[in-house]
């Protein structure tokens, strides 16, 4: 996708190990999000950002942890992962004056 | 308290015909509304959207119909093709609040051939 990529696209993690996603930017936009997608659920807020150092918790951030240093990095860490964090994770950027979010290629992550 | 609710959960339509996907939402402070396309394996894209100031936005066979005083908005595809068949989500979002998005559930067209 123009402009955003997440890595890894695929992970196998074991229960209570930690785990980092990554988001980058190259759009130099002011706000980026952290969804994740769940059959049933649609899209759900995890955290976002609307600056370097200025982040805030979504509707599901329990277990969920997010920092970002650089404009073009937002990085999501599950600090000890369980099986109910088995998902697929966007990450989704968005401008100034857009409010349309661009969506990255999505995270699969597999807790066993 | 889901606030913004998406139906059907799934639909199908043949080719050439209209489909329509209905949201509704709670929030008055909503002032964008966006709908997204997704395709298997990829993220979400931005389809077309619309603020509450006007009842109708029209992109090529796509259209958005919105309803301020019911709180409700729907997308309409028209001559639906196979092409289309794909999960659509709705959205909502305050600009004035991060512009933090809220979506339905999702619904899966298949456009039969």
């Amino acid at each position: 996708d123009a402009g955003i990529t997440q890595s890894p696209r695929h992970k196998v993690t074991e229960t209570g190990t930690p785990v980092t996603l990554r988001c980058h930017q190259t759009e130099n936009h002011r706000y980026m999000y952290w969804y994740r997608q769940d059959p049933g659920h649609g899209l759900r807020l995890i955290h976002y950002s609307y600056g370097v150092k200025d982040t805030d918790k979504g509707e599901v951030s329990d277990g969920y942890s997010v920092s970002r240093s650089k404009t073009e990095d937002f990085l999501l860490t599950l600090e000890s992962a369980t099986s109910s964090q088995t998902s697929v994770y966007f990450c989704a950027i968005r401008g100034q004056t857009n409010y349309g979010y661009t969506f990255g290629s999505g995270t699969r992550l597999t807790v066993v | 308290q889901q606030q913004v609710k998406q139906s059907p959960q799934s639909l199908i339509v043949q080719k050439g015909g209209i489909s329509i996907i209905n949201c509704a939402y709670e929030n008055t402070a909503f002032d964008y509304f966006p709908w997204y396309q997704q395709f298997p394996g990829k993220g979400p894209a931005l389809l077309i959207a619309i603020r509450p100031d006007v009842s109708e936005k029209k992109e090529g066979r796509f259209t958005i119909s919105f309803n301020k005083s019911a709180k409700q908005f729907s997308l309409h595809i028209m001559d639906s093709q196979p092409g289309d068949s794909a999960t659509y989500f709705c959205a909502a979002s305050r600009g004035t609040n991060a512009g933090k998005s809220t979506f339905g559930d999702g619904t899966t067209l298949t456009v039969k051939p």
